[in-house]
């Protein structure tokens, strides 16, 4: 099994310019996830989707927009970059083990780049 | 609010040392707790889960719930050790969702 994977693995945008980050899984889970990791910042959950067809937002969803494709795939988008959105990218996907919370299985990143 | 607090950025210690990476959270109801860990140029992955109380890589951390606390621990540092750690906190609503720490850059000296 792959488990998460993740493309591309770098970009380099400029200002203005939109792309789509591509997430898939294939351990069956239900929940996925987007976050960025910048320094001294940690990890912050942009956008979820607990199910297919269902997404939500994190704690800085402005400026992305996603779409659950269906249960293995998530999609991550920016419309119009801005230099602000450079960042390393990390999907996720986790099932919960009832009741318990599952841990999350992290994909490779994707080093986004905003000139 | 719930929030994950490392206090730590950057823990510097030499081989053979003992180390202790700091955690603390603010959580209402009952807590479930992790550690990641990075490695240069690595995906994260889990390292513990507080419920498993198992040892990992030489690796422990105790949930301590009156000082609201999840250290990890290790009593001699090896400089594989090197790494980027995140204290995670679980919310066990139905999304499923985790709140990261801010991390803390483990330098193990030789």
């Amino acid at each position: 099994n792959a488990g998460v994977t993740q493309t591309p693995k770098f970009q380099v945008l400029k200002t203005g310019q939109s792309m789509t980050l591509q997430c898939a899984q294939d351990m069956n889970h239900n929940s996925m996830y987007w976050y960025r990791q910048d320094p001294g910042m940690g990890l912050r959950l942009i956008y979820y989707s607990a199910s297919e067809g269902t997404t939500d937002k994190g704690e800085v969803p402005n400026g992305y927009n996603v779409s659950r494709l269906n249960k293995r795939e998530f999609s991550l988008r920016l419309e119009s970059a801005a230099p602000s959105q450079t960042s390393v990218y990390f999907c996720a996907s986790s099932e919960r083990e009832r009741p318990l919370h599952a841990p999350q299985y992290f994909g490779p990143g994707t080093r986004l780049t905003v000139l | 609010a719930q929030r994950v607090t490392q206090p730590e950025k950057l823990l510097s210690v030499f081989k053979g040392a003992p180390v202790e990476l700091k955690c603390n959270y603010s959580y209402s109801g009952s807590p479930e707790l992790f550690w990641y860990v990075q490695y240069s140029r690595q995906r994260l992955q889990l390292l513990l889960r507080h419920i498993s109380r198992e040892s990992i890589k030489g690796f422990t951390a105790d949930l301590n719930k009156g000082e609201t606390s999840f250290h990890l621990k290790k009593p001699f540092a090896q400089e594989e050790d090197s790494a980027m750690y995140y204290c995670a906190l679980s919310l066990m609503n139905r999304d499923d969702k985790i709140i990261f720490g801010k991390g803390t850059r483990l330098h193990i000296l030789p």
